[in-house]
């Protein structure tokens, strides 16, 4: 099992510009997540996907913040433009869900910078 | 909306010792699932234990185990024989089946001294 894999581990990016974060679930697994994690706020739930579909974005910062997951084995969080507020630990997670609630299981994060 | 509080940012334990970690949380759901996660230097979320509310009997695993107290809706983390290892940063988690996302507290930081 490879676990779930973000790329890239870090970003730095100057304000303005778009950034893409990558990410690939556990093969099997249902749900996707999207967490930000800063010193100020904590993780954050930005959004998640079950089967594909995005069903709770309430925590998606403004317009700029857009995910999508096209198949069940690759989602993007991109952000354009990104400013330096942005600058956060972001964290992919899935989960098998059933009828119960599910451990997630997090990839290493990507550290995005944005100067 | 759930709300996870963590009241301790810090804490401290001797190598050997025993070290007990708070977490309380707020719900109207009657059917969820608790969790504690680690994240140590390297900042991988590693899951330490879970507990399912519907379970009175505590979850333990190895030297982790958690003293659930539904009523006052508390989770507490108790480390026995902590190790260097241990240190790093505890987050508790809150799920109910309604919403698979979980909702993490602010964290404690845990520091272990030889």
């Amino acid at each position: 099992d490879a676990g779930v894999i973000q790329s890239p581990r870090h970003e730095v990016t100057e304000m303005g510009q778009e950034v893409t974060l990558r990410c690939k679930p556990i093969s099997g697994h249902n749900s996707l997540f999207w967490y930000r994690q800063t010193m100020m706020r904590g993780l954050e739930l930005l959004i998640y996907f079950n089967n594909n579909v995005p069903i709770d974005d309430s925590g998606m910062p403004e317009d700029r913040f857009s995910a999508k997951m096209p198949n069940a084995s690759f989602s993007t969080l991109k952000i354009q433009p990104s400013e330096p507020r942005d600058s956060a630990v972001y964290f992919c997670a899935s989960s098998l869900s059933t009828g119960k609630v599910s451990p997630l299981h997090f990839g290493n994060g990507t550290r995005l910078t944005v100067t | 909306a759930q709300t996870v509080t963590q009241s301790q940012p810090e804490m401290s334990v001797q190598e050997a010792e025993t070290v007990t970690l708070s977490c309380t949380y707020d719900t109207s759901e009657s059917d969820y699932y608790l969790f504690w996660y680690k994240q140590p230097p390297s900042r991988q979320m590693i899951l330490v234990i879970r507990q399912e509310a519907y379970k009175q009997q505590n979850a333990t695993e190895n030297r982790f185990s958690v003293n659930f107290q539904k009523a006052a809706k508390s989770f507490s983390l108790k480390i026995s024989d902590s190790q260097l290892g241990d240190a790093a940063m505890y987050f508790c988690a809150f799920g109910d089946t309604g919403r698979r996302a979980l909702t993490f507290g602010s964290g404690t930081r845990l520091q272990v001294q030889p």
